[in-house]
């Protein structure tokens, strides 16, 4: 079964609206960490946001906030005022437990286009 | 700045040749990863690393292996890539413990099999 899933696998929106990219995940775990990732066409895979099972709120970090609903195991990416350098491929991704030793499991990823 | 380096970019190679793929980290990260990204199926684990000298299978590590003799060096090696072994190659590391920053990723090496 798929621990990560993203079901759109591209995405439009125009610049400066705002979009939501949807991540689902799946663990019996009680201590996980859920990431997003950016991936400009340049290859190198950027971090954005962590939010942890535990966190009380929502996290943010600038235009970028995620909008977790522990209930529905989702964990989806909002990005605001959205940016022509936005465009990207996103990666959701989980780290399961809270030991020494930490693992990421990854979605497919959602390519998104921001047009002007 | 913290960096992940990885020795090349862009890579073609023959089939039947041995690959050796580099990847240095400078930040005394105990744990480095090497993954495979393919569309539509995202980033697969190939091997990782937790201590100088030591290794474990990831998810897909058939056809590959890897050597970490220091700390901060940890290669893939292809022993007769093939062509199904055309992909992009990630390399990642992370210190022991839970970071809310998850890996530091290397540029990775886009690979061709020919």
């Amino acid at each position: 079964a798929q621990k990560i899933t993203q079901t759109q696998p591209g995405m439009f929106v125009q610049e400066k609206e705002a979009v939501t990219l949807d991540c689902t995940y799946d663990t019996s775990d009680p201590s996980y960490g859920l990431f997003w990732y950016k991936q400009p066409s340049s290859g190198e895979m950027i971090f954005l946001i962590y939010q942890g099972s535990y966190d009380q709120q929502n996290a943010t970090e600038g235009r970028y906030s995620l909008n977790f609903q522990k209930a529905r195991k989702s964990a989806n990416l909002v990005i605001s005022a959205s940016q022509l350098g936005d465009s990207a491929m996103y990666f959701c991704a989980m780290r399961e437990g809270n030991t020494g030793f930490q693992k990421l499991v990854f979605g497919t990823g959602t390519r998104l286009l921001v047009s002007p | 700045d913290v960096k992940v380096t990885q020795s090349s970019r862009y890579l073609v190679k023959r089939t039947g040749e041995k690959v050796f793929l580099e990847c240095v980290q400078d930040m005394d990260h105990e744990n480095m990863f090497w993954y495979r990204q393919d569309p539509g199926l995202g980033l697969r684990l190939i091997y990782f690393s937790y201590d100088v000298k030591m290794k474990e299978k990831g998810d897909i590590p058939e056809g590959y292996s890897v050597s970490r003799e220091k700390k901060e060096r940890f290669s893939l090696i292809l022993e007769s890539a093939s062509t199904n072994q055309t992909s992009m190659y990630l390399c990642a590391s992370s210190p022991t413990g839970t970071s809310r920053y998850g890996y530091t990723f290397g540029s990775g090496t886009r690979l061709t099999v020919v």
